[in-house]
């Protein structure tokens, strides 16, 4: 019962390279999101999607690119990373816009130097 | 818009202590509100929800009560273990509020760390 995996669980890049993280579901969920999880700033909506096809920004995505071309798949690009994007990043999903339960990823922990 | 605010952390208490962190919600519509917990290491896990005004959610002796009318959704254990040391997020979601000028997405708290010694 895999539910929601993530890719890499550990990353260091240096500022201006680029790379995706991974995020798979197997519960044929609609609705999945990614999250940054920053000390003392609980956990920010980066972008979501709300099925395969179709994807909106959340609170913080600047520099950050998305794209749902399967209901199982949604990949977070990193453009150019930079120090500020050191962070732990969460992949969630559930069954549909209602968020009646969100089924988390164990996190990817991304350093930038 | 919506938003969440929960008692800053950290809490330390003794094995057998009675617990409670604080959350309260700001809202456009009638929103769902849930309390998530992340062990370390982990992503987070749904603990307990509730969907409308007076409902109780509990589960693994924890419980909270969804009161409209002091926009609460407080979380308790009467006898906290060590097992529970985690990071506890109060959230909601407010599907009616895309309407009414709110969000169906996902809002948390900052989370409140606690620590039970043995």
């Amino acid at each position: 019962n895999a539910g929601v995996t993530q890719t890499p669980k550990f990353q260091v890049l240096k500022t201006g390279q680029s790379m995706t993280l991974q995020c798979a579901q197997d519960m044929n969920h609609e609705y999945m999101s990614w999250y940054r999880q920053d000390p003392g700033m609980g956990l920010r909506l980066i972008h979501y999607s709300v099925g395969a096809g179709i994807t909106d920004q959340g609170e913080v995505p600047n520099g950050y690119n998305v794209s749902r071309s399967t209901t199982e798949d949604f990949p977070l690009r990193l453009l150019s990373a930079a120090p500020s994007q050191t962070s732990v990043y969460f992949c969630a999903s559930s069954r549909d816009r209602l968020n009646t339960e969100a089924f988390f990823g164990q996190g990817t922990r991304l350093t930038v130097v | 818009g919506n938003s969440v605010t929960q008692m800053e952390g950290p809490v330390t208490l003794s094995e057998e202590a009675f617990l409670t962190i604080n959350c309260t919600y700001t809202a456009t519509g009638y929103p769902s509100l849930f309390w998530y917990v992340q062990y370390p290491g982990e992503g987070l896990q749904l603990l307990l929800k509730a969907t409308k005004a007076d409902d109780k959610g509990s589960n693994k002796g924890f419980e909270a009560t969804y009161r409209k009318e002091t926009t609460s959704f407080h979380l308790e254990k009467g006898s906290v273990q060590v097992s529970d040391s985690a990071v506890y997020f109060c959230a909601l979601s407010d599907p009616g509020g895309v309407t009414q000028g709110g969000s169906e997405k996902l809002v948390f708290g900052k989370g409140t760390k606690l620590t039970v010694n043995p």
